[in-house]
């Protein structure tokens, strides 16, 4: 069963901009941990973002937070202020503590900024 | 610098020919992971080990196989290499006791024709 959907399209977004990018999960194990990754043309795999699921704030890194609703399971991903060079396939993927920290990913969600 | 390499970057391979993809991480860290990635699917686990000595199947373990003799090194083999292995891999190692720290490496993009 896929514990991570992305189902979003291509998205284009106007610089400067925000972007939501959904991600919801499916879990039975209390603790995990939910990770958002940047993978640009070039295809190295950039990590964002971390946001424990007993943490009560939601985690902000710069221009990046992340919207964690747990009890919908779903951490969204907020890109505030786009840039161009925020192009490119964005993950999500989670941890579950149980589960010898494999990581579970998503399929992606590409992004496209329009000056 | 720090940090994951994967050997080789590119490789083209032939219909039923073998090769062995290498991993090195000079971080310590205990778990390592291998992962492949195509078009649409994001990455998908092949086999993961969570120390040396150790290796576990992933959600895509068919065709492949691993060996982790030293705690820094993780190998990926085909022993006969088929067109749907076709990808790019992804090597990941982490650090135990940790929350969060993936280090990922840049990747292999290999054809098999």
């Amino acid at each position: 069963a896929q514990k991570i959907t992305q189902t979003q399209p291509g998205m284009f977004v106007q610089e400067k901009e925000a972007v939501t990018l959904d991600c919801t999960y499916d879990t039975s194990d209390p603790s995990y941990g939910l990770f958002w990754y940047k993978q640009p043309s070039s295809g190295e795999m950039i990590f964002l973002i971390y946001q424990g699921s007993y943490d009560q704030q939601n985690a902000t890194e710069g221009r990046y937070s992340l919207n964690f609703q747990k009890a919908r399971k779903s951490a969204n991903l907020v890109i505030s202020a786009s840039q161009l060079g925020d192009s490119a396939m964005y993950f999500c993927a989670m941890r579950e503590y149980g589960g010898n920290n494999r990581l579970a990913f998503g399929k992606g969600n590409q992004v496209v900024v329009i000056p | 610098n720090a940090g994951v390499t994967q050997t080789p970057k590119f490789r083209v391979l032939k219909t039923g020919q073998s090769m062995t993809l290498l991993c090195a991480q000079d971080m310590n860290h205990e778990y390592m992971y291998w992962y492949r990635q195509d078009p649409g699917m994001g990455l998908r686990l092949i086999h993961y080990s969570v120390g040396e000595g150790t290796t576990a199947k992933g959600e895509v373990p068919d065709g492949y196989n691993v060996s982790r003799l030293k705690k820094q090194n993780f190998l990926l083999g085909l022993e006969s290499a088929a067109p749907s292995q076709t990808s790019v891999y992804f090597c990941a190692s982490f650090p135990s006791g940790r929350t969060y720290g993936y280090t990922f490496g840049s990747g292999t993009r290999l054809t098999v024709v």
